[in-house]
């Protein structure tokens, strides 16, 4: 099976200053990773995924997450948030070629963003 | 498509009554999931289906709760008799196994409120 570890809980920062969401995973096999976001009285939206190729992967809204084998890390960065990104975090995990068709999340991440 | 339907959006009961929730997953979706959220636990998976069958529910709660799928539009969450300890925003999720991966879409949640 696999594990997802959200270093942090709660994120609070400043309009236009960076941000990085901290996540490691746990797994015996080949990963797929996802982040999604949840926004205030709403269901969990995917944001990005990685699932082969480049390392680096995009949303469409700025942020970027990086895939770290070596580290078993998949952590999100922004470099200039918005208080339009104020919302809660979760990052994912699938077995590569699991047949269990389940997603192991880890616990959120609530990033508040100050003007 | 329309995406993952829940209803109600928000339902207020007394403790001791029946609660039922409903979902329509997205067409074509083989896998559909349940979790509850609350600030206490976060994010937890209830039960999956897949192809209408159960495969996991070591996440129900105990013997109050009961998940059915009778086909592959529309699944039922149940709680009899509901407590206050119930109360939560409870998601549908679905996702399609064949894209290999397991991403999942969200339904909007049902607030349920035992009074």
């Amino acid at each position: 099976a696999q594990s997802v570890t959200q270093l942090d809980s709660q994120v609070p920062v400043f309009e236009e200053a960076p941000v990085e969401l901290r996540c490691n995973y746990s797994s015996s096999v080949s990963v797929y990773l996802f982040w999604y976001v949840q926004y205030p009285n709403q269901g969990l939206q995917l944001l990005l995924k990685y699932l082969s190729g480049s390392t680096l992967v995009e949303s469409i809204n700025g942020f970027e997450a990086e895939f770290n084998k070596s580290q078993t890390s998949f952590h999100l960065r922004k470099p200039s948030v918005h208080i339009s990104d104020t919302a809660e975090y979760f990052c994912a995990v699938s077995g590569r070629g699991s047949t269990l068709g389940r997603l192991y999340f880890g616990r959120g991440t609530q990033l508040t963003v100050w003007p | 498509d329309a995406g993952v339907i829940q209803s109600p959006r928000h339902e207020v009961t007394e403790m001791g009554q029946e609660v039922t929730l409903r979902c329509k997953p997205i067409s074509g979706h083989d896998y559909l999931f349940w979790y509850r959220q609350t600030m206490m636990r976060g994010l937890e998976l209830l039960i999956y289906f897949n192809n209408n069958v159960p495969i996991d529910d070591s996440g129900m709660p105990e013997d109050r709760f009961s998940a059915k799928m009778p086909n592959a539009s529309f699944s039922t969450l149940k709680i009899q008799p509901s407590e206050p300890r119930d109360s939560a925003v409870y998601f549908c999720a679905s996702s399609l196994r064949g894209e290999g991966y397991n991403e999942q879409f969200f339904g909007p949640g049902t607030r349920l409120t035992v009074l």
